[in-house]
């Protein structure tokens, strides 16, 4: 399967600050999506991005598909912001996870 | 719209014991899969479906069957459990091949 590594593993920010979350992956693909998991272990879809830049609110993504990765811009941090973030990869219908950037926002 | 829906939330069951969860969904999606979630790891697929009558194994497929006799569910049976069977599990759907995945809200299993 597609080797996904994200980056940091770990955020500790501060309520208003801003962060990128970046995503790299081994090999081409068709689907690509950035997930929140919150504290209650619930998986919410933040963006279907296989290429070109989406934003939606504080939040805005971009994925380099010639170049195999996707970044996550976190704007103006709130502390409901906090939980695990994952990138998701596929080609093949065998999606890949990476290990997840887990995102602590202190008010 | 209930999307995708998984039960049961919870499960306790001891080592050798069987059972399956049960994962539906309403938005005609042709793939379905599971998934599990261990401590401070990502998600691995399990098995997958693209279609009624068609499924196959993901990275974890041991231990694990599935089958899909409609487009509407995909069941996951455990037919012995074991303790490193413990995790949370997720059912995702989407479209086709391509496409916004939908997540369910998880199962968490225990065996002991």
């Amino acid at each position: 399967g597609i080797q996904v590594e994200q980056s940091p593993p770990d955020l500790i920010l501060q309520e208003g600050a801003n962060s990128t979350l970046r995503c790299n992956f081994s090999d081409s693909v068709n689907n690509l999506q950035w997930f929140h998991q919150n504290p209650w272990g619930q998986l919410i879809n933040l963006f279907y991005i296989p290429s070109g830049t989406k934003q939606n609110g504080r939040l805005s993504a971009t994925t380099v598909a010639t170049e195999r990765y996707s970044l996550l811009y976190i704007s103006s941090s709130q502390t409901t912001d906090s939980g695990v973030y994952f990138c998701a990869v596929d080609n093949d219908y065998k999606l890949s996870f990476g290990a997840g950037t887990t995102v602590t926002v202190r008010a | 719209n209930a999307g995708v829906t998984q039960t049961p939330k919870f499960q306790v069951l001891k080592t050798g014991q069987s059972m399956t969860l049960q994962c539906a969904q309403d938005m005609n999606h042709e793939y379905m899969s599971w998934y599990r979630q261990d401590p401070g790891m990502g998600l691995r697929l399990i098995h997958y479906s693209v279609g009624a009558g068609i499924t196959d194994q993901g990275e974890v497929p041991n231990g694990y069957n599935v089958s899909r006799s409609t487009t509407e569910d995909f069941p996951l049976r455990l037919l012995s459990a074991a303790p490193s069977q413990t995790s949370v599990y997720f059912c995702a759907s989407r479209v086709s091949n391509t496409g916004e995945l939908f997540f369910g809200e998880g199962s968490r299993l225990t065996v002991l």
